[in-house]
Order: structure tokens, then sequence, then C-alpha cells
């Protein structure tokens, strides 16, 4: 079964420093890899994917993610924090249940918080 | 652009009571999810429907059922609501082959 671990609750980042917001996966198969955010009181909102490609994944508002196979990860970056960063981020990788559904499975979630 | 709408932001209701929770999605996607996503927990995976009247079990059906009887909708079905199913519930929808998910904006049920 696929999965994904976020292994930080919490990552506290002062403005205009560069952040990091880990996540590691573990799969069969190829990963299929995507990083979405969640704003206070909202829905998930995409900000990138790993499907196949170049390891360095650019994604919206200035996020990237690099893809690290002998690792197993794919940690979310941004060279410069800003405090409207702060939100919940979730990793997930694609689960392929059977039947042709393509799922995700999420991580637990890690709130970014960017002091100003 | 891409929308995915749910019927209420925020639902109170008593134990006991039978809840609808309605998603509709205009992006004609073949598949559609109902999620809760609790603190500590992430998003867990409800049901999922891959075309109109199907349905699969996710990680943590029981308490909950589902319909499809359009493709643009998928309700949410709590027979009798009880107070550990207060949590936020979140739809979404993709294309019969891409992983992508879309969501919707939530919404918080409190069950007293």
């Amino acid at each position: 079964a696929q999965s994904v671990a976020q292994p930080e609750d919490q990552v506290n980042v002062a403005e205009g420093n560069p952040l990091t917001v880990k996540c590691t996966y573990s799969v069969s198969g190829n990963p299929y890899l995507f990083w979405y955010v969640q704003y206070p009181n909202r829905g998930l909102q995409f900000l990138l994917k790993y499907i196949t490609g170049d390891n360095l994944v650019k994604g919206s508002y200035g996020f990237e993610a690099e893809f690290n196979k002998s690792q197993t990860s794919f940690h979310l970056k941004k060279p410069s924090a800003l405090v409207s960063d702060s939100a919940l981020y979730f990793c997930a990788v694609r689960d392929v249940p059977g039947g042709g559904a393509n799922n995700l499975f999420f991580g637990t979630g890690t709130r970014l918080t960017v002091i100003p | 652009d891409v929308k995915v709408t749910q019927s209420s932001r925020y639902l109170v209701k008593r134990t006991g009571e039978k809840v609808f929770l309605e998603c509709v999605q205009d992006m004609d996607h073949e598949n559609m999810f109902w999620y809760r996503q609790d603190p500590g927990l992430g998003l867990r995976l409800i049901y999922f429907s891959y075309d109109v009247k199907m349905k699969e079990k996710g990680d943590i059906p029981e308490g909950y059922s589902v319909s499809r009887e359009k493709k643009e909708r998928f309700s949410l079905i709590l027979e009798s609501a009880s107070t550990n199913q207060t949590s936020m519930y979140l739809c979404a929808s993709s294309k019969r082959i891409d992983p992508e998910q879309y969501f919707g904006p939530g919404t918080r049920l409190t069950v007293t």
C-alpha cells in the first residue's frame, strides 16, 4: 500500500527565510506525488505535483519541491517565506486501489507559521 | 475556472438525525470523493465514486453512505449522526485517469 509521512506537525520560520516542509513516501511502482495547501476555513488547493521528469518541480506561489528517489522524499521548499504562506500543508501520493480509480493518500499535514 | 461546491459551510445537527451533505462539480469529472479531516489525522477517505451509480468504500466508511445519481453530484449521508462524526467534511473530484483532485470549501459539521 502507498503511504506518506510528514514528520513535523509544526514548522516555524521567520519571514524572509527559506522554508522546508518535509515529506517521505512509500510506494510500489512509480510515485506520483502532490503538495496541497489549506488556508483557514478553506478547502485544499493544489500547489504542485511530480509525475516524471525533472526532480525539481516548480508550483504555485513560488513553491517548489525536490523529488529524491534514493531518500524517498519529496520536500516542499520556498526560498523566502511570506507571512501569507502560513497555512496547513499536505503531502499526498497516488493510490491505485483497483477498478481503474486513481485515489490520493494524504499525510497528516504540517502547520507552517511564518513569523513577521 | 474549475469549481467544486458543497451545500453548506457550517452545519449543526443533533445526535440521531439523518444528515445529507451535497457536493456538486462543474468540470465533468468522472471521479468524486468524500473525506473527513480531523486534527492530527489528516484527510481520511470515506467513500469514492468513479462513475454514476458506482461507489467504493474508502478507509473509514462505517456510519456513512453515499449516492451518485448524476455525474456532477455526490452526496454523503449520515444515517444516524453521532457526536464522533463531528468533523470537517471535504468533497473532491478528478478526471478518470488523472490523480490530481479539486476540492470544495468543506462543511464543518457539529453533532450535539
